[in-house]
């Protein structure tokens, strides 16, 4: 059973610091990693993606990938109130259609 | 650019009734995905479709659940002789690509909340 393991939370950041969230996965094949932001009673809405090792930044996104860890990560710079929301892990599982999705980190920015 | 489009947003259905969730996927999609997330859980992949096509329904209960997207016409989930364990929010994904290979995305819809009394 391919997993994709998150830190449930709630996750509790000061106005203006980072945030660092993290996801797990097991299957070694996977090729790409998503993180979707879903808001309370919303659906999913993408974030990044990222397909590469290393560092992608998208403003104040970065997402960290480690294939040789099975790690990928989001960090969010100066978090804002506006960023209080559920981030999902999405990893598609090598050779399916599926996304795999973590249980996602509830994250709680504090004004 | 128009969106993932799902209705209803809202169902309510008593036991033993069936529903109908529909799905339209953005323009010039032609892979639809379903998900269901249970309250407080994460989203769980039910089945993937493609024009007149069910590709993969490995996640979608072998009783009572049914998909189809045919050629003409959104993409519909169907659940027949609800219970109240089918309460949920279902959402639906597309992609122009099918998942699996680099660089493929799904963008989803507003979901649709059902409620089984």
């Amino acid at each position: 059973q391919k997993e994709v393991e998150q830190n449930s939370g709630p996750l509790s950041v000061p106005e203006g610091a980072i945030a660092s969230l993290n996801c797990t996965y097991s299957d070694r094949g996977s090729q790409s990693f998503f993180w979707y932001r879903q808001y309370s009673g919303k659906s999913p809405e993408l974030i990044m993606s990222i397909y590469s090792n290393g560092d992608k930044e998208d403003g104040r996104f970065t997402a960290q990938l480690n294939k040789a860890s099975q790690y990928v990560s989001l960090l969010i710079r100066d978090s804002q109130p506006s960023d209080s929301a559920t981030y999902l892990c999405a990893v598609p599982t090598s050779g399916t259609y599926k996304y795999i999705f973590g249980t996602g980190t509830r994250l709680k920015v504090l004004a | 650019n128009a969106g993932v489009m799902q209705n209803p947003r809202h169902l309510v259905r008593r036991r033993g009734q069936e529903a109908r969730l529909r799905c339209s996927p953005m323009k010039g999609h032609s892979h639809v995905y379903w998900y269901r997330q249970l309250p407080e859980e994460g989203l769980k992949f039910m089945v993937y479709l493609q024009k007149e096509n069910i590709i993969d329904e490995s996640g979608m209960p072998k009783e009572r659940f049914s998909a189809e997207f045919p050629k003409e016409g959104p993409s519909i989930l169907r659940i027949q002789q609800v219970v109240r364990g089918d309460s949920a929010a279902y959402f639906c994904a597309s992609s122009p690509f099918k998942t699996g290979g680099t660089k493929d995305t799904q963008y989803f819809g507003p979901g649709t909340r059902l409620t089984v009394l």
